[in-house]
């Protein structure tokens, strides 16, 4: 079964605005990353949290980390047509391990 | 050129044909996955290879072999395809050392078995 979830499935939103997708997940994980896939494409690795860590900022991306809730959100500012992808989260359950788990991801449209 | 490659990009076969997917990397990166991509379902973790001569299963191993004889190639073979295994099929690897989680991801191997 997966172990994460996303939410929403789909987003929609006007360029310039603010993206935030959020994922759940159902046990204990040792670090969490998310993931983008462009249309047709393989994922790249944007950002990783480790459970340690409460927020974790790269450029336009800010990722917040809620083990207590087993959650974690993903937050684009300033969105481009660019950022227009599937955004996913994965999570490594124990130090050591190399082995993701992927949520079903969260297909996000920036219109002009 | 220097990453991580797929071949072929695209493969249509026929019902209980053996069909091997091309995976391979220049890093020298220990670790290797092959993940399958369907809607609603995500990213399904295949096998995984943390080494030469090193392989487990994931999620989804069933009618899927792997070899891994050198550090920069993992093979995926389909011993006897069927309709179910149509999907995108993703390469990656990961340096497996330091502290570094993230995976480096393929372009994707397009697989429609009729």
């Amino acid at each position: 079964s997966q172990q994460g979830e996303e939410d929403p499935q789909a987003l929609s939103i006007q360029e310039g605005e603010n993206a935030t997708m959020n994922c759940s997940y159902k046990t204990s994980i040792n670090n969490l990353q998310w993931y983008r896939q462009n249309s047709g494409r393989g994922l790249v690795h944007l950002i990783l949290i480790r459970s340690n860590e409460r927020e974790k900022h790269s450029g336009r991306l800010r990722v917040t980390l809620d083990t207590s809730k087993k959650s974690s959100s993903l937050l684009i500012t300033a969105s481009r047509a660019a950022d227009t992808a599937s955004y996913f989260c994965a999570t490594s359950l124990f130090q050591g391990a190399q082995k993701l788990v992927f949520g079903q991801g969260t297909r996000l449209t920036i219109n002009p | 050129d220097a990453g991580i490659t797929q071949s072929p990009r695209y493969k249509i076969t026929e019902t209980g044909r053996q069909v091997t997917l091309m995976c391979h990397q220049t890093w020298s990166h220990s670790y290797m996955f092959w993940y399958r991509q369907d809607l609603g379902h995500g990213l399904r973790l295949i096998y995984y290879s943390a080494a030469a001569d090193i392989t487990d299963k994931g999620e989804v191993p069933d009618g899927y072999v792997v070899s891994r004889s050198k550090t920069e190639n993992f093979p995926l073979t389909l011993e006897s395809a069927t309709r179910s295994q149509t999907s995108v099929y993703f390469c990656a690897s990961n340096p497996g050392t330091g502290g570094a989680y993230e995976q480096y991801f393929g372009p994707g191997t397009r697989l429609t078995v009729t």
